[in-house]
């Protein structure tokens, strides 16, 4: 089945890590992506990772996935004001062909001063 | 390179009208792909086009239609609209290959009254 689960919302201070989580259900995923989307703007890339890998880190940004539990997690390091936003977990999956992503339902991380 | 761009930014449309959406990709991508966000189901997938061809659709009526032209802009055609179509529609290009990252643009804010 197609199915991403992701908590609703996420309250951090700021210079504090966020840890946010999502699960999966389709084993046969590939690619696991994290987008950011701000009020009234599209989606940007933040950074995705491949099935086969554990961890991938890119400067303050941390992908964590569990294959087995079908869990992936980003941690945002040092987290900024400018990091409040709405952040989706997305699926890319080989049935069906084509470019299709899942996503699931968002987590909005507010950062407090 | 410049990136994804949509036309209008912003749509205003009554019940059962048509409307049509612009989408330019990324230079040199040939896949564009449509997805709809509302705040009741999230983020779903329209459909992907690839070399002016469909090559995946989503769960949505017939009144959800597209096409790509030659060099890889694409539109897609909302018919007899309904209250329900209100949304953010974004479209997101990526080079082709099957499973290719995708970057998203701005997306077009559509109400319908």
């Amino acid at each position: 089945g197609e199915d991403v689960e992701q908590s609703l919302f996420l309250s951090v201070r700021e210079g504090d890590s966020s840890v946010i989580n999502c699960t999966y259900t389709d084993s046969s995923s590939t690619y696991l992506y994290w987008y950011k989307q701000e009020p009234g703007a599209g989606l940007q890339l933040l950074t995705y990772i491949f099935s086969n890998m554990d961890m991938k880190q890119d400067q303050r940004l941390t992908v964590l996935l569990n294959k087995k539990d079908k869990h992936l997690s980003l941690r945002i390091a040092d987290t900024q004001t400018g990091d409040s936003a709405i952040y989706f977990c997305a699926e890319s999956m080989l049935t069906g062909g084509g470019n299709k992503l899942t996503f699931g339902t968002g987590t909005q991380l507010k950062v407090e001063l | 390179k410049a990136g994804v761009t949509q036309t209008p930014r912003y749509l205003i449309k009554t019940r059962g009208q048509q409307v049509t959406l612009s989408c330019s990709p990324i230079s040199g991508h040939r896949s564009v792909s449509w997805y709809q966000q509302t705040p009741g189901q999230g983020l779903q997938f329209l459909f992907e086009y690839f070399s002016e061809t469909q090559r995946n659709k989503g769960n949505f009526p017939g009144r959800f239609s597209g096409r790509q032209f030659s060099n890889s802009r694409s539109e897609m055609n909302v018919s007899t609209l309904e209250l329900g179509d209100s949304a953010l529609y974004l479209c997101a290009s990526s080079e082709g290959a099957i499973q290719e990252t995708q970057y998203f643009g701005p997306g077009t804010r559509l109400l319908v009254l």
